[in-house]
């Protein structure tokens, strides 16, 4: 399995501001995902972006990463009070069977 | 369906019982997890199903923690004599391939589980 440590544990800021959330792995991946998780409840797919990409964007998020440094970030511009909620994310690495695992999360709040 | 379904959404069971909690994939979704989450910790790796390939049963915490999917579909995750730090909620996940490009996996709600 492939886990990826997400950073800081926790985030607060004011409804307007960006948010930039940090995600470190180990080994080599093909491809990186973020998950979104509200109160406990399901995790929702954001976002993936593959190991032959640097930056891709969906609509107020942006992720970006670095396989020389094995980090990537998620940055949520111009936050809402909606966007709270924890953050995950998710190294898939190349070959067999794809099996995510996931740290802690990062748990963003956004005050109104 | 349109998306994983778990089911019961809540149970309450008391200790030393045996529950069974359901999970419906995504019609055509080869893949099929569950993981657990305890209050405030990351998703715990349960369990996972692939086709017609043996489970990777290497997240299983103990041997009353067992799991089966029945043709391939529907998947049942048993949990006997239930103890108290069996409490968290219990969520299944399914993706449409393994590996390989398309590997977005899509969660349930989840079940909730509390053993008092």
């Amino acid at each position: 399995s492939q886990q990826g440590e997400e950073d800081p544990q926790a985030l607060s800021i004011q409804e307007g501001e960006n948010a930039t959330m940090n995600c470190s792995y180990k080994t080599s991946i093909n491809n990186l995902q973020w998950y979104r998780q509200n109160s406990g409840r399901g995790l929702v797919h954001l976002i993936l972006i593959r190991s032959n990409e640097r930056e891709k964007h969906s609509g107020r998020l942006r992720v970006t990463l670095d396989t020389s440094k094995k980090s990537s970030s998620l940055l949520i511009t111009a936050s809402r009070a909606a966007d709270t909620a924890s953050y995950f994310c998710a190294p898939g690495r190349p070959g067999g069977s794809y099996i995510p695992t996931f740290g802690r999360g990062t748990s963003l709040i956004v005050h109104p | 369906g349109a998306g994983v379904s778990q089911s019961p959404s809540n149970k309450v069971t008391e200790k030393g019982k045996d529950v069974e909690l359901r999970c419906d994939p995504i019609s055509g979704h080869t893949a099929l997890y569950w993981y657990r989450q305890s209050l405030g910790q990351g998703l715990e790796f349960l369990i996972y199903f692939q086709g017609n390939s043996a489970p990777d049963k290497s997240g299983l915490p103990s041997d009353r923690f067992s799991a089966e999917r029945t043709g391939g579909s529907v998947s049942t995750l048993t949990i006997q004599r239930t103890q108290q730090e069996d409490s968290a909620v219990y969520l299944c996940a399914s993706s449409l391939v393994s590996g390989g490009r398309r590997n977005t996996i899509y969660f349930g709600e989840g079940s909730w589980l509390t053993v008092v």
